[in-house]
Protein backbone atom coordinates (compact mmCIF):
# COMPACT_ATOMS: atom_id res chain seq x y z
CA UNK A 1 0.00 0.00 0.00
CA UNK A 2 0.93 4.11 -0.34
CA UNK A 3 3.56 4.76 2.58
CA UNK A 4 5.50 7.76 3.21
CA UNK A 5 8.58 7.50 5.44
CA UNK A 6 10.59 10.54 7.42
CA UNK A 7 13.44 9.46 9.47
CA UNK A 8 14.83 13.01 10.60
CA UNK A 9 12.81 13.27 13.86
CA UNK A 10 14.30 16.25 15.13
CA UNK A 11 16.48 18.63 13.92
CA UNK A 12 18.62 21.65 15.72
CA UNK A 13 19.45 24.92 14.31
CA UNK A 14 20.67 28.41 14.35
CA UNK A 15 18.89 31.02 13.04
CA UNK A 16 20.11 31.92 9.39
CA UNK A 17 21.38 28.21 9.39
CA UNK A 18 20.28 26.38 5.83
CA UNK A 19 17.06 24.00 6.68
CA UNK A 20 16.66 20.59 4.17
CA UNK A 21 14.25 17.70 5.58
CA UNK A 22 14.07 14.60 2.95
CA UNK A 23 11.07 12.28 2.78
CA UNK A 24 10.71 9.19 0.40
CA UNK A 25 7.46 7.69 -0.67
CA UNK A 26 5.68 4.69 -2.32
CA UNK A 27 2.53 4.48 -4.26
CA UNK A 28 0.82 3.26 -7.11
CA UNK A 29 -0.27 6.50 -8.20
CA UNK A 30 0.53 9.77 -9.98
CA UNK A 31 1.98 11.29 -5.85
CA UNK A 32 0.41 14.20 -5.02
CA UNK A 33 2.51 15.38 -2.19
CA UNK A 34 1.82 18.01 0.82
CA UNK A 35 4.35 19.42 3.87
CA UNK A 36 1.85 20.01 6.74
CA UNK A 37 3.25 22.41 10.06
CA UNK A 38 2.36 21.67 13.17
CA UNK A 39 2.59 24.77 15.92
CA UNK A 40 2.49 23.83 19.66
CA UNK A 41 -0.78 23.51 20.65
CA UNK A 42 -2.42 23.64 17.29
CA UNK A 43 -3.45 21.54 14.70
CA UNK A 44 -1.56 20.52 11.31
CA UNK A 45 -1.41 23.33 8.80
CA UNK A 46 -1.24 23.42 5.08
CA UNK A 47 2.25 24.81 4.10
CA UNK A 48 2.65 23.43 0.53
CA UNK A 49 1.66 21.58 -2.11
CA UNK A 50 3.77 19.66 -4.86
CA UNK A 51 2.38 18.14 -7.80
CA UNK A 52 3.63 16.12 -10.92
CA UNK A 53 2.73 18.95 -12.55
CA UNK A 54 4.53 21.70 -10.87
CA UNK A 55 7.18 19.71 -9.47
CA UNK A 56 7.88 22.28 -6.60
CA UNK A 57 5.92 24.42 -4.51
CA UNK A 58 7.16 27.70 -2.52
CA UNK A 59 5.50 29.50 0.35
CA UNK A 60 6.47 31.19 3.26
CA UNK A 61 10.27 31.00 1.91
CA UNK A 62 9.93 27.14 2.22
CA UNK A 63 10.80 25.52 -0.93
CA UNK A 64 9.49 21.79 -1.64
CA UNK A 65 10.71 19.70 -4.20
CA UNK A 66 10.17 16.04 -5.13
CA UNK A 67 12.10 13.40 -7.43
CA UNK A 68 10.40 11.10 -9.15
CA UNK A 69 13.55 8.82 -9.90
CA UNK A 70 14.32 8.49 -6.34
CA UNK A 71 10.59 8.90 -5.13
CA UNK A 72 11.67 11.20 -2.68
CA UNK A 73 10.32 15.00 -1.82
CA UNK A 74 12.69 17.38 -0.03
CA UNK A 75 11.38 20.54 2.27
CA UNK A 76 14.45 23.40 2.43
CA UNK A 77 14.63 26.78 3.83
CA UNK A 78 17.55 29.12 3.06
CA UNK A 79 17.49 31.22 6.57
CA UNK A 80 15.52 29.54 9.36
CA UNK A 81 14.01 31.93 11.95
CA UNK A 82 13.06 31.05 15.61
CA UNK A 83 9.48 31.38 14.58
CA UNK A 84 9.59 28.58 12.50
CA UNK A 85 10.16 25.96 15.31
CA UNK A 86 7.62 23.34 15.01
CA UNK A 87 6.80 19.82 13.33
CA UNK A 88 6.74 19.08 9.86
CA UNK A 89 4.87 16.06 7.96
CA UNK A 90 5.55 14.92 4.89
CA UNK A 91 2.17 14.06 3.69
CA UNK A 92 1.15 11.73 0.43
CA UNK A 93 -2.35 11.87 -1.14
CA UNK A 94 -3.87 8.50 -1.47
CA UNK A 95 -6.00 8.95 -4.45
CA UNK A 96 -7.86 5.93 -4.40
CA UNK A 97 -9.16 6.14 -0.87
CA UNK A 98 -9.33 9.77 -0.69
CA UNK A 99 -7.12 9.89 2.09
CA UNK A 100 -3.46 11.61 3.38
CA UNK A 101 -1.00 9.66 4.66
CA UNK A 102 1.41 11.64 7.02
CA UNK A 103 5.35 10.64 7.38
CA UNK A 104 6.52 10.62 11.23
CA UNK A 105 7.39 13.84 11.40
CA UNK A 106 10.76 16.69 11.69
CA UNK A 107 10.68 18.42 15.12
CA UNK A 108 12.66 21.90 14.35
CA UNK A 109 14.26 23.35 17.00
CA UNK A 110 15.93 26.80 16.60
CA UNK A 111 18.56 27.92 18.76
CA UNK A 112 18.35 31.51 19.94
CA UNK B 1 -11.43 30.43 7.01
CA UNK B 2 -12.06 27.20 7.53
CA UNK B 3 -13.45 25.81 10.56
CA UNK B 4 -13.05 22.52 12.85
CA UNK B 5 -13.97 22.36 16.70
CA UNK B 6 -13.44 19.54 18.81
CA UNK B 7 -14.80 18.85 22.26
CA UNK B 8 -13.89 18.35 24.76
CA UNK B 9 -10.28 19.78 24.26
CA UNK B 10 -9.31 17.34 27.38
CA UNK B 11 -10.51 14.09 28.86
CA UNK B 12 -9.67 11.75 31.59
CA UNK B 13 -11.08 8.69 31.34
CA UNK B 14 -11.20 5.23 33.39
CA UNK B 15 -10.36 1.89 31.85
CA UNK B 16 -13.12 0.25 30.53
CA UNK B 17 -15.68 3.21 30.26
CA UNK B 18 -17.02 4.49 27.20
CA UNK B 19 -15.59 7.89 25.34
CA UNK B 20 -17.17 10.28 22.61
CA UNK B 21 -14.94 12.49 20.80
CA UNK B 22 -16.80 14.97 18.93
CA UNK B 23 -16.06 16.99 15.88
CA UNK B 24 -17.98 19.78 14.29
CA UNK B 25 -17.03 21.61 10.49
CA UNK B 26 -18.81 24.71 9.26
CA UNK B 27 -17.13 24.17 6.17
CA UNK B 28 -19.24 22.21 4.04
CA UNK B 29 -16.75 19.64 3.22
CA UNK B 30 -17.74 16.21 2.30
CA UNK B 31 -14.44 14.24 4.13
CA UNK B 32 -13.89 14.32 7.36
CA UNK B 33 -11.29 12.26 9.60
CA UNK B 34 -9.96 11.06 12.93
CA UNK B 35 -6.04 10.94 13.26
CA UNK B 36 -4.22 9.98 16.94
CA UNK B 37 -0.74 11.59 17.43
CA UNK B 38 1.72 9.47 19.30
CA UNK B 39 5.37 10.26 19.47
CA UNK B 40 7.31 8.65 16.98
CA UNK B 41 4.76 7.81 15.08
CA UNK B 42 2.80 10.86 13.39
CA UNK B 43 -0.78 11.22 12.63
CA UNK B 44 -2.48 7.82 11.61
CA UNK B 45 -5.73 7.89 10.65
CA UNK B 46 -8.67 5.92 12.71
CA UNK B 47 -12.08 6.24 10.48
CA UNK B 48 -13.43 8.46 7.66
CA UNK B 49 -16.15 9.32 5.94
CA UNK B 50 -17.45 10.43 3.18
CA UNK B 51 -20.27 11.90 3.89
CA UNK B 52 -23.29 11.48 6.20
CA UNK B 53 -24.12 8.15 6.89
CA UNK B 54 -20.71 6.62 5.46
CA UNK B 55 -17.99 5.93 7.70
CA UNK B 56 -14.74 3.70 6.66
CA UNK B 57 -12.17 1.94 8.41
CA UNK B 58 -8.56 3.65 8.02
CA UNK B 59 -5.07 2.34 9.12
CA UNK B 60 -5.68 1.46 12.81
CA UNK B 61 -9.53 1.23 13.51
CA UNK B 62 -9.40 -0.93 15.96
CA UNK B 63 -11.18 -0.17 19.04
CA UNK B 64 -12.41 2.87 17.49
CA UNK B 65 -15.85 3.37 16.15
CA UNK B 66 -17.39 6.41 14.15
CA UNK B 67 -20.73 7.84 13.50
CA UNK B 68 -21.41 10.46 11.12
CA UNK B 69 -24.89 12.08 11.14
CA UNK B 70 -24.82 14.58 9.80
CA UNK B 71 -22.56 16.66 7.08
CA UNK B 72 -21.67 18.66 9.80
CA UNK B 73 -20.59 16.28 12.87
CA UNK B 74 -18.58 13.34 12.58
CA UNK B 75 -18.11 11.40 16.25
CA UNK B 76 -15.19 8.97 17.53
CA UNK B 77 -15.85 6.71 20.24
CA UNK B 78 -14.68 4.52 22.53
CA UNK B 79 -16.77 1.67 23.39
CA UNK B 80 -14.15 0.21 26.49
CA UNK B 81 -11.52 2.58 26.81
CA UNK B 82 -7.99 0.96 27.73
CA UNK B 83 -4.82 2.95 28.65
CA UNK B 84 -3.34 2.39 25.06
CA UNK B 85 -5.67 4.76 23.63
CA UNK B 86 -3.97 7.44 25.61
CA UNK B 87 -3.09 10.14 22.90
CA UNK B 88 -3.88 12.98 21.34
CA UNK B 89 -7.07 13.05 18.70
CA UNK B 90 -7.51 15.40 16.08
CA UNK B 91 -10.55 15.44 13.32
CA UNK B 92 -10.08 16.70 9.88
CA UNK B 93 -12.40 17.76 6.90
CA UNK B 94 -11.73 18.14 3.21
CA UNK B 95 -12.99 17.70 -0.60
CA UNK B 96 -11.35 14.99 -2.09
CA UNK B 97 -7.87 14.38 -2.78
CA UNK B 98 -7.30 18.14 -1.11
CA UNK B 99 -6.05 20.25 1.64
CA UNK B 100 -7.65 19.26 4.31
CA UNK B 101 -8.14 21.52 7.90
CA UNK B 102 -7.69 20.42 11.26
CA UNK B 103 -8.87 21.04 14.69
CA UNK B 104 -6.85 22.24 17.37
CA UNK B 105 -6.71 18.30 18.82
CA UNK B 106 -8.45 16.26 21.93
CA UNK B 107 -6.09 15.31 24.45
CA UNK B 108 -7.41 12.13 25.92
CA UNK B 109 -6.09 10.43 29.40
CA UNK B 110 -6.75 6.60 29.95
CA UNK B 111 -6.31 5.39 33.66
Amino acid sequence: GDSVTQMQGQVTLSEDDFLFINCTYSTTWYPTLFWYVQYPGEGPQLLLKVTTANNKGISRGFEATYDKGTTSFHLQKASVQESDSAVYYCVLVNYNQGKLIFGQGTKLSIKP
Amino acid sequence: EAAVTQSPRNKVAVTGGKVTLSCNQTNNHNNMYWYRQDTGHGLRLIHYSYGAGSTEKGDIPDGYKASRPSQENFSLILELATPSQTSVYFCASGRQNTEVFFGKGTRLTVV
